[in-house]
């Protein structure tokens, strides 16, 4: 019931276009939803964060969308560049628990 | 600001060997993970240390001990390496502790055991 369910596992995309990666769960008293980018050589850094309140969040290029019902939440990237080639994992965790639960990654590499 | 800081950085080891990876955080942080990462498999959470003073396991705890030595450091312990525990170890930080708080990462040791 800890686990969280990443998809793609590596996504190749043009420049300018819309990066989408997956994220299903399947404990319900998950209540917290953060993404991490991560760059070669380095460690995960906090992307965005949601919580099952709202239904999306939008920083920047960024984008969570959260679905209660079906237990699922995305990552967008628009207009992708190529810096945003990195591992993306997608994490949740609920109040009280002190660490995270990660996704598998998500490899991406923007090609120019 | 150094953030979170792990040493060393690379080490090979051969299998039965001991070593401690270190880790210090600058951030006044309460609270101190270790994850280890494996290809295809994401972050999972050896030992974590939700104040000075406490340490609990995670998900994958066999095979290492931990040390939260005072605030700033928290060390992870390998016995007796065995060549399972080839991996890259993140060591992490957050204030408080709560689930909604961000965690920062140092940029991880990697680490082979032969």
């Amino acid at each position: 019931q800890q686990q969280v369910k990443q998809s793609p596992q590596s996504l190749i995309v043009q420049k300018g276009g819309i990066s989408i990666i997956n994220c299903a769960y399947e404990n319900t008293a998950f209540d917290y939803f953060p993404w991490y980018q991560q760059f070669p050589g380095k460690g995960p850094a906090l992307l965005i964060a949601i919580r099952p309140d709202v239904s999306e969040k939008k920083e920047g290029r960024f984008t969570i969308s959260f679905n209660k019902s079906a237990k699922q939440f995305s990552l967008h990237i628009m207009d992708s560049q190529p810096g945003d080639s990195a591992t993306y994992f997608c994490a949740a965790s609920y109040t009280g628990r002190r660490a995270l639960t990660f996704g598998s990654g998500t490899r991406l590499q923007v090609q120019p | 600001n150094a953030g979170v800081t792990q040493t060393p950085k690379f080490q090979v080891l051969k299998t039965g060997q001991s070593m401690t990876l270190q880790c210090a955080q600058d951030m006044n942080h309460n609270s101190m993970y270790w994850y280890r990462q494996d290809p295809g498999m994401g972050l999972r959470l050896i030992y974590y240390s939700a104040s000075e003073g406490t340490t609990d396991k995670g998900e994958v705890p066999n095979g290492y001990n931990v040390s939260r030595l005072n605030k700033r450091e928290f060390s992870l312990r390998l016995e007796s390496a065995a060549p399972s525990q080839t991996s890259v170890y993140f060591c992490a930080s957050s204030d408080f502790g709560g689930s909604n708080q961000p965690q920062h990462f140092g940029d991880g040791t990697r680490l082979s055991i032969l």
